[in-house]
C-alpha cells in the first residue's frame, strides 16, 4: 500500500543555517504530494505541494521538488528562521482517491 | 473564509467513559475527514464522508468508534467506551470534493484517558 517515511528528528539548526527534511514514499501510480507544519498548539496547514513529477512547491522560502525516480519529497530551505519551529509531516495522496497519507512528522527546532 | 471548527480543544475523561467531538467544515467543502493523531506520530485517518455519506472507514474502531455527518455539514465523531490508548489528538478537516488542493484542518480536540 501507499506509505510516506521521513527522517526522524528532531533536527536542531541555528538560525539561517540551511534545512533539508528527507521525505521518500510508496506508491502505485502518479500521486500528489504535500508538505504540512504543525505550530504548537494549532492544526496542521498546508506549506506546499506537488501534483505530477519534477514540479517544485514553494511557499515562505520552503521549497521542494517531486522525483518519481528517487520516490522523493524533500523539503529545504536555505536560510531558517526561530519562527519555522514546528513539526513538518510530508503526505501523499494517491492517484484517484482523496484519501492523505502522513509520515510519522519531523520537529525542527531553530535557535537564535 | 471561516476555518474549520472544532469543539471542544481538550477533554479529559476515565476509562470506560463516553465522549463526543464536534466539527463544523468551511461552507461548500463536500469532504469531511477525521483524523487521529497519537503523540509522535503522523495523523490516521479514521473516516471519510462525502456530503453525508461515508466513503472510507476502514481504519475506524467500530466497536467502540462512531460518526455521523447530518445533512452533509457539520460531523460528530464519538468514543464509546474510551479506552488508555484513545488518548490522542483528534483532527477534522475539509476539502472540495476531491481535495486536489489538499486539506484545511482544524486546530483539533487533545483528548486524555486517565
Amino acid at each position: 500500500g501507499n506509505s510516506v517515511t521521513q527522517m526522524e528528528g528532531p533536527v536542531t539548526l541555528s538560525e539561517e543555517a540551511f534545512l533539508t527534511i528527507n521525505c521518500t514514499y510508496t506508491a502505485t501510480g502518479y500521486p500528489s504530494l504535500f508538505w504540512y507544519v504543525q505550530y504548537p498548539g494549532e492544526g496542521l496547514q498546508l506549506l506546499l505541494k506537488a501534483t505530477k513529477a519534477d514540479d517544485k512547491g514553494s511557499n515562505k522560502g520552503f521549497e521542494a521538488t517531486y522525483r518519481k525516480e528517487t520516490t522523493s519529497f524533500h523539503l529545504e530551505k536555505g536560510s531558517v528562521q526561530v519562527s519555522d519551529s514546528a513539526v513538518y509531516f510530508c503526505a501523499l495522496r494517491g492517484q484517484g482517491y482523496n484519501k492523505l497519507i502522513f509520515g510519522a512528522g519531523t520537529r525542527l527546532a531553530v535557535h537564535p | 473564509e471561516a476555518g474549520v471548527a472544532q469543539s471542544p480543544r481538550y477533554k479529559i475523561i476515565e476509562k470506560r467513559q463516553s465522549v463526543a467531538f464536534w466539527c463544523n467544515p468551511i461552507s461548500g467543502h463536500a469532504t469531511l475527514y477525521w483524523y487521529q493523531q497519537i503523540l509522535g506520530q503522523g495523523p490516521k485517518l479514521l473516516i471519510q464522508f462525502q456530503n453525508n455519506g461515508v466513503v472510507d472507514d476502514s481504519q475506524l474502531p467500530k466497536d467502540r468508534f462512531s460518526a455521523e455527518r447530518l445533512k452533509g455539514v457539520d460531523s460528530t465523531l464519538k468514543i464509546q467506551p474510551a479506552k488508555l490508548e484513545d488518548s490522542a489528538v483528534y483532527l477534522c478537516a475539509s476539502s472540495r470534493l476531491r481535495g486536489a488542493d489538499g486539506y484545511t484542518f482544524g486546530s483539533g480536540t487533545r483528548l486524555t484517558v486517565v
